[in-house]
């Protein structure tokens, strides 16, 4: 079946390490975006790509960096200076182009800090 | 700054009872509203808005988005427990071009006891 597949679905991270977090989808949506969600608090745009070799910061980019080496893949990284990392991490993808779609989501991972 | 406001934050109703939700919006670039439901992990999508006045139904879902006032409202009707969700509003944007940007609202907790 096509879908977004994101994992681990749980990750624990310790002072000063980075990690990744995985996206991969085999819809051959262009577009990708990784949102971050806090208690009480809608989805957070990270970064998105719209296509392979390109992407850009959202509202929040800072102390995560991302790459689109593929068309169905975009790993976001979690580094150590992001100081507040414990959050709800969703990847999506979109279609592309200039029509109106809707965004497909993966399930999710839970970061938290040791 | 582009932003989505939802109210309430949370509400607490009885089966059978008819709730609405309601989500405000100042954005630039707008091209359509959207509604999803989350539960555990990933949100599920509800509807796509584009023109005002025009109703969207499923089942005992529909909405309506006013685009001279600039809010949309989500209405349930005969809920049941099952609808006990985040039920989250987004604004698609179109950011030069080809870009389809998801600005999400906090979202509105629903609570429906039995």
């Amino acid at each position: 079946d096509g879908g977004i597949t994101q994992s681990p679905k749980y990750l624990f991270r310790k002072e000063g390490q980075n990690v990744t977090l995985s996206c991969e989808q085999n819809l051959n949506h262009d577009a990708m975006y990784w949102y971050r969600q806090d208690p009480g608090q809608g989805l957070r745009l990270i970064y998105y790509s719209q296509i392979v070799n390109d992407f850009q910061k959202g509202d929040i980019a800072e102390g995560y960096s991302v790459s689109r080496e593929k068309k169905e893949s975009f790993p976001l990284t979690v580094t150590s200076a992001q100081k507040n990392p414990t959050a709800f991490y969703l990847c999506a993808s979109i279609l592309g182009g200039a029509g109106n779609q809707p965004q497909h989501f993966g399930d999710g991972t839970r970061l938290s800090i040791l | 700054e582009d932003k989505v406001v939802q109210s309430p934050l949370s509400l607490v109703v009885h089966e059978g009872d008819t709730v609405t939700l309601n989500c405000s919006y100042e954005v630039t670039n707008f091209r359509s509203l959207l509604w999803y439901k989350q539960e555990k992990k990933a949100p599920t999508f509800l509807f796509m808005l584009t023109s005002s006045g025009i109703e969207k139904k499923s089942g005992r879902l529909s909405s309506i988005l006013d685009k001279k006032e600039l809010f949309s409202i989500l209405n349930i009707t005969a809920t049941q427990t099952g609808d006990s969700a985040i039920y989250l509003c987004a604004f698609l944007s179109n950011y030069g071009g080809a870009t389809n940007k998801l600005i999400f609202g906090t979202g509105t907790l629903l609570a429906v006891q039995p």
